[in-house]
């Protein structure tokens, strides 16, 4: 119940693609939806995050989607490019402060 | 600081031996966390202070694991007779307010822990 499932595990985009990385849920307690940028060396730090009252949020190239019926959410990354390859994690949060983490997505960026 | 900052940043120890594991966090910063993440996964949760408060230890794998911030700011993280199973690297996150809030989590670089 306090698993985030992360998929795929890891992703290969073309320069300018899409990015896609799908997470899922079952607690529904969770209340907070993030999700991590981590390049090597450095710790995560937050890309974007929703509150489940809320379909979608964009901001710059970035967008979560999130289908509060599926338990699912997902990260879209719109034209992509080499300085986003770095490994992407989801998480939830519940009560304000615990975060449980997806196992992570390495993405790759093509030139 | 201009951001949580971690000492060492690697450090190997043998089997057996005790080590000790700095975090400093953003000056004001009232929470502070601790995280494990293995080789390839994501952070694990271990503990939680508000204040010098320790609030949720519930991810602490064992009792040699203990976490303390005796004054509210630095935070030390000690794993006792060290085992393989804990190479792993250590991150320590604060934010700004307590934990009903929906602050954002400012993480460290981490510490490599390496037990031989």
């Amino acid at each position: 119940q306090q698993q985030v499932k992360q998929s795929p595990q890891s992703l290969i985009v073309q320069k300018g693609g899409i990015s896609i990385i799908n997470c899922a849920y079952e607690n529904t307690a969770f209340d907070y939806f993030p999700w991590y940028q981590q390049f090597p060396g450095k710790g995560p730090a937050l890309l974007i995050a929703i509150r489940p009252d809320v379909s979608e949020k964009k901001e710059g190239r970035f967008t979560i989607s999130f289908n509060k019926s599926a338990k699912q959410f997902s990260l879209h990354i719109m034209d992509s490019q080499p300085g986003d390859s770095a490994t992407y994690f989801c998480a939830a949060r519940a009560g304000g402060f615990k975060t449980i983490f997806g196992a992570g997505t390495r993405l790759f960026v093509k030139a | 600081g201009a951001g949580v900052s971690q000492s060492p940043r690697y450090k190997v120890a043998k089997r057996g031996q005790d080590v000790a594991l700095r975090c400093d966090p953003i000056s004001g910063h009232v929470s502070l966390f601790w995280y494990q993440q293995a080789l390839g996964q994501g952070p694990e949760f271990l503990t939680y202070f508000q204040n010098e408060a320790q609030l949720d230890k519930s991810g602490l794998p064992s009792d040699r694991f203990f976490a303390e911030r005796p004054e509210g700011s630095v935070s030390t993280l000690k794993i006792q007779r060290t085992q393989q199973e804990d190479s792993a690297v250590y991150l320590c996150a604060s934010s700004m307010t307590s934990g009903l809030e929906y602050n954002e989590q400012f993480f460290g670089p981490g510490t490599r822990l390496t037990v031989l």
